[in-house]
């Protein structure tokens, strides 16, 4: 069974820069696209980008000019930077796993990270 | 970016209702359209694929159908654990875009 889990620290200053790391088991890394999606409390879902086994990434254009990601296969590891952070930043951050198979869904989640940003 | 839009932002239903939810995109997504349900305190889970599609493990009273830009998700008989959060989004394009989500209520 494919598992995916964040971790990273959960409170931040408004201008630091937020890093998470999703760490993925059950699969091999190199067949589908790994992605990063957060959600602010009460509100809808956020692509923030994705990223293949490559080092090829999409980015969400809002989020751009402040986002960038890795990934390490040999670690099963995946990794978001956000620079800059502001209280906008605030959201539990969703790692997932965009499934080659069947029309590219999302079809394995993390439980999701709660990162604050307040000073 | 392509804008996916539902309707309703919310609905109340009781237990045994049939309930329609819709989506809508900007432009023609031809069949990449996904559906997830969301609990609570919970990540979502993946409902539907490519439209249609009932992802593995998912009761069979869940549906999908449309094409192009208009699409529905189908619950034929509400079940007290289908109270939640409903998001289609769109795997047609980058960036991936997701609707505003339907919040499904007991009535």
């Amino acid at each position: 069974q494919v598992q995916l889990r964040e971790s990273g620290p959960r409170l931040l200053k408004p201008s630091e820069t937020l890093s998470l790391t999703c760490s993925v088991s059950g699969d091999s890394m190199n067949i589908h696209y790994w992605t990063w999606i957060r959600q602010p409390a009460g509100k809808g879902l956020e692509f923030i980008g994705r990223i293949f086994s490559t080092g090829s990434t999409d980015y969400s254009p809002s989020l751009k000019s402040r986002v960038s990601m890795s990934i390490d296969t040999s670690q099963r590891q995946f990794s978001l930077r956000v620079t800059s952070v502001t209280a906008a930043d605030t959201a539990v951050y969703y790692c997932a796993r965009e499934s080659l198979y069947g029309d590219y869904p999302y079809d394995f989640w993390g439980q999701g990270s709660l990162v604050t940003v307040s000073s | 970016d392509i804008q996916m839009t539902q309707s309703p932002s919310s609905l109340s239903a009781s237990i045994g209702d049939r309930v329609t939810i819709t989506c809508r995109a900007s432009q023609n997504i031809r069949g990449y359209l996904n559906w997830y349900q969301q609990k609570p305190e919970q990540a979502p889970k993946l409902l539907i694929h490519a439209a249609s599609r009932l992802h593995s493990g998912v009761p069979s009273r869940f549906s999908g159908s449309g094409s192009g830009t208009d699409f529905t998700l189908t619950i034929s008989s509400l079940q007290p654990e289908d109270f939640a959060t409903y998001y289609c989004q769109q795997s047609y394009n980058a960036p991936r875009t997701f609707g505003q989500g339907t919040k499904v209520e007991v009535k």
